[in-house]
């Protein structure tokens, strides 16, 4: 089983701040299936990322993911007061799929 | 526009069973590899198992923590995912989610279902 580690578990900062979340699988990732996410209290997962660098439809371009193999990043260029929130990356390149344990973006 | 709609959630006792279902449009779901996906109240999310199509085999894979007490199943007629929970436990308790990956377009959720087990 692949085990996803993200990092920070809190980051605190401040709207217009840069933001950038990390991913780290166990082993490598197949076909680099890497999904980032974002959640709010009370609603289902709202796909941010898809394989690693594709954006989702209709998400800002301040929104981004890069890497590949083990290590993994979602960048928010400048936040958004609504971009506070938790984020979680989730791998289905081997079964069974797994997610990270999130990471929370709070206010500073 | 993809579409999953989850049902059958509820109050169950520990050791009940229940079916849940996902009714799915705007896609093939013929060939289509579906999941499922739960979140604990207050707790991170967990992949629970999914099921390939029947040109892929129609196989299933499941998390540890439910391997021998939930299963998959579809029906293609109607397109539909299901998941038959037996002897639950307490800590299954969650909102329960029926996901679909596309490529090109990622992957779609259910707006899910609570499934409540409790004496």
């Amino acid at each position: 089983e692949i085990v996803l580690t993200q990092s920070p578990a809190t980051l605190s900062l401040s709207p217009g701040e840069r933001a950038t979340l990390s991913c780290g699988a166990s082993q490598s990732v197949t076909s680099n299936y890497l999904a980032w996410y974002q959640q709010k209290p009370g609603l289902a997962p709202r796909l941010l990322i898809y394989d690693a660098s594709n954006r989702a439809t209709g998400i800002p371009d301040r929104f981004s993911g890069s890497g590949s193999g083990t290590d993994f990043t979602l960048t928010i260029s400048r936040l958004e007061p609504e971009d506070f929130a938790v984020y979680y990356c989730q791998q289905s390149g081997s079964s069974p799929y797994t997610f990270g344990q999130g990471t929370k973006l709070e206010i500073k | 526009e993809v579409q999953l709609v989850e049902s059958g959630g509820g109050l169950v006792k520990p050791g009940g069973s229940l079916r849940l279902s996902c009714a799915a449009s705007g896609f093939t779901f013929t060939y289509a590899w579906m999941n499922w996906v739960r979140q604990a109240p207050g707790k991170g999310l967990e992949w629970v198992g999914r099921i390939k199509s029947k040109t892929d085999g129609g196989t299933t894979d499941y998390a540890a923590p439910v391997k021998g007490r939930f299963t998959i199943s579809r029906d293609d007629s109607k397109s539909t995912l299901y998941l038959q929970m037996n002897s639950l436990k307490t800590e299954d308790t969650a909102v329960y989610y029926c996901i679909n990956y596309k490529s090109g377009s990622g992957w779609s959720w259910g707006q899910g279902t609570l499934v409540t087990v409790s004496s």
